[in-house]
């Protein structure tokens, strides 16, 4: 499987600052994916990131809060805007999953609080 | 895709087999069963998946029941690492993204 990274682990920030996550994958993948995990609860999807494309996003996920960008076939960075408490959270990245049956595979996350 | 439900908590005694259960009664014909496990800070980890038939690797065996409504993972050897929460997704073949309901956590003890 694709071995995932992403960068920075974790980050505290100012409200109303922006953190940019960058997420690296070792292969080529038509596919990425951005997840949010809020504190005590499961995995939201917030966007689905196809190399050359528009990001398509969920409902409840905007692209002037959080704008993707997807480069390269191995890469992609989701930037939180204008940050306030309520997006502290884990932000997971994860590839794959296209095709029958196809799994994903995840990174392990960025960490983020605001103060 | 269809619903999974799963019991929000589970013990179970550190050597002895671990086994999850998960209820997908409206699955339909073309949706595949996927586990994943979440250990503390880390990020999801796929454990298997399957359609049909049962299926095992090196890390669990997946029981589909004949109708498919339900599905039973099962961890022969549970070590106190195994310690996490355990997610029953149900996903078409052709879709893409995954619906991580709670799950169920998993404690193995001493």
């Amino acid at each position: 499987s694709a071995v995932i990274s992403q960068k920075p682990s974790r980050d505290i920030c100012q409200r109303g600052t922006s953190l940019t996550i960058q997420c690296q994958v070792d292969s080529q993948v038509t596919m990425m994916f951005w997840y949010r995990q809020q504190p005590g609860q499961s995995l939201t999807l917030i966007a689905t990131a196809n190399q050359g494309s528009e990001a398509t996003y969920e409902s409840g996920f905007v692209i002037d809060k959080f704008p993707i960008s997807r480069p390269n076939l191995t890469f992609s960075t989701l930037t939180v805007s204008n940050l306030s408490p309520e997006d502290s959270s884990i932000y997971l990245c994860s590839v794959g999953g296209q095709g029958p049956g196809q799994p994903q595979h995840f990174g392990d996350g960025t960490r983020l609080s605001i103060l | 895709d269809a619903k999974t439900t799963q019991p929000p908590s589970m013990d179970c005694a550190e050597g002895r087999a671990a086994n999850l259960p998960c209820n997908h009664s409206t699955i339909s014909g073309n949706e595949y069963v996927y586990w994943y496990r979440q250990i503390h800070s880390q990020g999801p980890q796929y454990i298997i998946h399957g359609l049909k038939n049962n299926e095992t690797n090196e890390m669990a065996s997946l029981i589909i029941t004949e109708d498919r409504k339900s599905s039973t993972l099962i961890l022969p050897h549970a070590t106190l690492r195994d310690t996490a929460v355990y997610y029953c997704i149900v996903r078409e073949y052709s879709g893409y993204a995954l619906n991580f309901g709670k799950g169920t956590s998993l404690l193995v003890t001493p």
